[in-house]
């Protein structure tokens, strides 16, 4: 069984600039998630999908980033224009109902 | 509201001792507490969780932790150390928000495995 894909592994990009990561969940999942894990600390919670819906964007910077998951299945996060603070690993996790999460390997956006 | 509590950045033992990792949790209401590993440059894998029941959670290579709501604390042990638990491991606790699960994780501990 596949787990939760994500791409890319690694972005680098200078400051201003735009970038997007990408997520494809477990199939049949329709909880899906982005957490932001700086160095040194767990992650938190950004956003929180149910199917196409997103059920809690609380913690979610909305002058910068942004998020879309248009059919319910995959997702992308976006971060225009990123800033040095940005720099940090991007997770994204999915779950049947809300239920245990599953993880996938994060990308790790380093801006300069 | 809730949160974790993790008690130190960084514990290093020696191949083959005990290991401990200490959490302390705070919540308002009755707590969903999980253990989680991540591997370097991988994703946080679930280790064990508490939800009800026996307060002795079993998991996965090994581990185990105790909840003791006294103590307000879900400790991580296993008897002996392998060179293969070297990782960082995050305690979390959660409520759930409709019947979903909305872990608030504790900052890691990295565990340090000497030969």
């Amino acid at each position: 069984e596949a787990g939760v894909v994500q791409s890319p592994r690694y972005k680098i990009i200078e400051k201003k600039q735009p970038v997007a990561f990408w997520c494809n969940p477990i199939s049949g999942h329709n909880t899906l998630y982005w957490y932001l894990q700086n160095l040194g600390q767990g992650p938190e919670l950004l956003i929180r999908y149910e199917n196409e819906e997103a059920v809690d964007d609380s913690q979610l910077p909305k002058d910068r980033f942004s998020a879309e998951r248009l059919k319910g299945v995959d997702s992308t996060l976006k971060i225009q224009p990123a800033e040095l603070g940005d720099s940090a690993v991007y997770l994204c996790a999915s779950s049947f109902s809300g239920g245990l999460q599953f993880f996938g390997p994060g990308t790790r956006l380093t801006v300069l | 509201a809730q949160s974790v509590t993790q008690l130190g950045s960084h514990v290093s033992v020696s191949e083959g001792a005990l290991v401990l990792l200490r959490c302390n949790y705070s919540s308002s209401v009755p707590p969903y507490l999980f253990w989680y590993v991540q591997y370097p440059n991988q994703g946080l894998q679930l280790l064990l969780k508490y939800t009800t029941g026996a307060t002795l959670v079993k998991g996965i290579n090994g581990f185990e932790a105790e909840f003791k709501k006294s103590e307000t604390s879900f400790h991580l042990t296993k008897p002996s150390a392998h060179m293969s638990d070297a990782a960082e491991y995050f305690c979390a606790v959660s409520a759930t928000s409709g019947g979903s699960y909305i872990p608030t994780f504790g900052r890691g501990t990295s565990l340090i495995v000497h030969p």
